[in-house]
């Protein structure tokens, strides 16, 4: 079975620039959530889909990021424009149902996005 | 709201040294508790996790236990090898709903031959 795949591995942008990070859930999982870490801070939760709709986004920092996950598989992050604090490394993650204790998060490899 | 709070690293040790990284949490209800573990160039695992009160936690030879009163879910293992370095995440779950997953400051572990 494949993991959770995320791309690209590491960006490095411009701040006013624009970057897409991409996440492939666990075939089959509903559920799929991006967290970020921040340069040696506690890893946050930005938000949460169910299939296609957006369950939770109380996290999302302000109204430059965007999340897309058309048709319930892959999402999208988008960040427009970049500022320097958005520099740190965006996780996602899978799970196959969100309201059961028992139900383990499958993490990716997380995407490092440096913005100068 | 849920907090979790751990120690800051580095924690620096030799191989076969006995290694505890703390944890502690605020919550409501009765969270579940997890440690996640992130190996250098790799994603987050789930390394073990307590669902209820006095439960122990257990894999590759680390062990946590769900302490309720004293709200801590401390990382324990009795000999680290070289291979256990990595950074060690602390973080809890609520029961009721969709719950996300909260988490600490991580604990960077550096283990020497």
């Amino acid at each position: 079975e494949a993991g959770v795949t995320q791309f690209p591995s590491h960006s490095v942008i411009e701040k006013g620039q624009t970057v897409t990070l991409r996440c492939d859930p666990i075939s089959g999982h509903d559920n799929l959530y991006w967290y970020r870490r921040v340069m040696g801070k506690e890893i946050k939760f930005l938000l949460h889909f169910v299939k296609e709709s957006k369950q939770d986004e109380s996290g999302m920092p302000n109204n430059r990021f965007l999340a897309e996950r058309t048709g319930g598989t892959y999402s999208t992050l988008k960040v427009q424009p970049a500022e320097l604090e958005d520099s740190g490394v965006y996780f996602c993650a899978s799970s196959q149902t969100a309201n059961s204790y028992n139900s383990p998060l499958h993490f990716g490899n997380g995407t490092r996005l440096t913005v100068t | 709201g849920n907090s979790v709070t751990q120690m800051e690293g580095p924690v620096t040790l030799s191989e076969e040294a006995f290694l505890t990284i703390n944890c502690t949490y605020t919550a409501t209800g009765y969270p579940s508790l997890f440690w996640y573990v992130q190996y250098p160039g790799e994603g987050l695992q789930l390394l073990l996790k307590a669902t209820k009160a006095d439960d122990k936690g257990s894999n590759k030879g680390f062990e946590a236990t769900y302490r309720k009163e004293t709200t801590s879910f401390h990382l324990e293992k009795g000999s680290v090898q070289v291979s256990d370095s990595a950074v060690y995440f602390c973080a809890l779950k609520g029961n009721t709903g969709f719950q996300k997953l909260v988490f600490g400051t991580g604990t960077r572990l550096l283990v020497s031959p």
